[in-house]
């Protein structure tokens, strides 16, 4: 079936460090799946960070950017200098052409000021 | 700022009681999704429904009902709780069942 693996369930980052958090996917049902990326900060709901709709394609948003690479079936989280204010869960995510979102475990980020 | 309200935030009751949850959105969309995510923080699919369509996810037992009374408003009933239904219930809704979904804030059971 189709699924989504992050392997890290927590990542601690210094600020202003670079980050990367993994995510690969498995889509059985469809080729070429929409990706996203979702976020929960402390105290509030999940929110869209981002999302990619076409293979080989980029998206970008508050500084993050995640390529989706249908080769590697991974849709890698990163971003070049982080904030304490990234603290933050992130989820991955990818919506098989059908109504249903399909979640990572998701990524507990903390970064240390 | 929140668009997809649910309430209510927290509620604790006793195996074997029944629930009901409340979501409403005011996003104008005409597509309202239940998730469940569990002790381990993993996020399913329950249901999604507009008002030509409900799609219910299999895994998803019998005691569990949405309820509609317009496209704003999606309600989660659970008939009878059981000890595994202790968890987070997310709303969400988009336009459509292709666009991109707007969640709530999430309402947290806990079943004794």
């Amino acid at each position: 079936g189709d699924s989504v693996t992050q392997t890290e369930g927590q990542v601690t980052v210094s600020e202003s460090k670079s980050l990367i958090i993994n995510c690969t996917y498995s889509a059985t049902s469809i080729g070429y799946p929409n990706l996203f990326w979702y976020v929960r900060y402390p105290g509030e709901g999940l929110q869209l960070l981002l999302k990619v709709i076409t293979a080989g394609q980029k998206g970008s948003s508050r500084g993050f950017e995640a390529t989706y690479n249908k080769e590697a079936t991974s849709f890698h989280l990163q971003k070049a200098s982080v904030q304490e204010s990234d603290s933050a869960v992130y989820y991955c995510a990818l919506r098989p052409g059908s109504w249903q979102l399909i979640f990572g475990s998701g990524t507990q980020l903390t970064v240390m000021p | 700022e929140t668009a997809v309200f649910q309430t209510p935030n927290y509620h604790v009751t006793q195996v074997g009681n029944e629930v009901s949850f409340n979501c409403k959105q005011t996003l104008g969309h005409d597509t309202m999704y239940w998730y469940k995510q569990d002790s381990k923080k993993l996020l399913k699919i329950m249901f999604s429904y507009n008002n030509k369509q409900l799609i219910v996810n299999e895994t998803v037992p019998r005691r569990f009902s949405p309820q509609s009374s317009d496209k704003a408003h999606l309600n989660l009933r659970i008939k009878s709780v059981e000890p595994e239904d202790s968890a987070v219930y997310l709303c969400a809704s988009s336009w459509g069942n292709q666009d991109t979904q707007y969640f709530g804030p999430g309402t947290r059971l806990l079943v004794l």
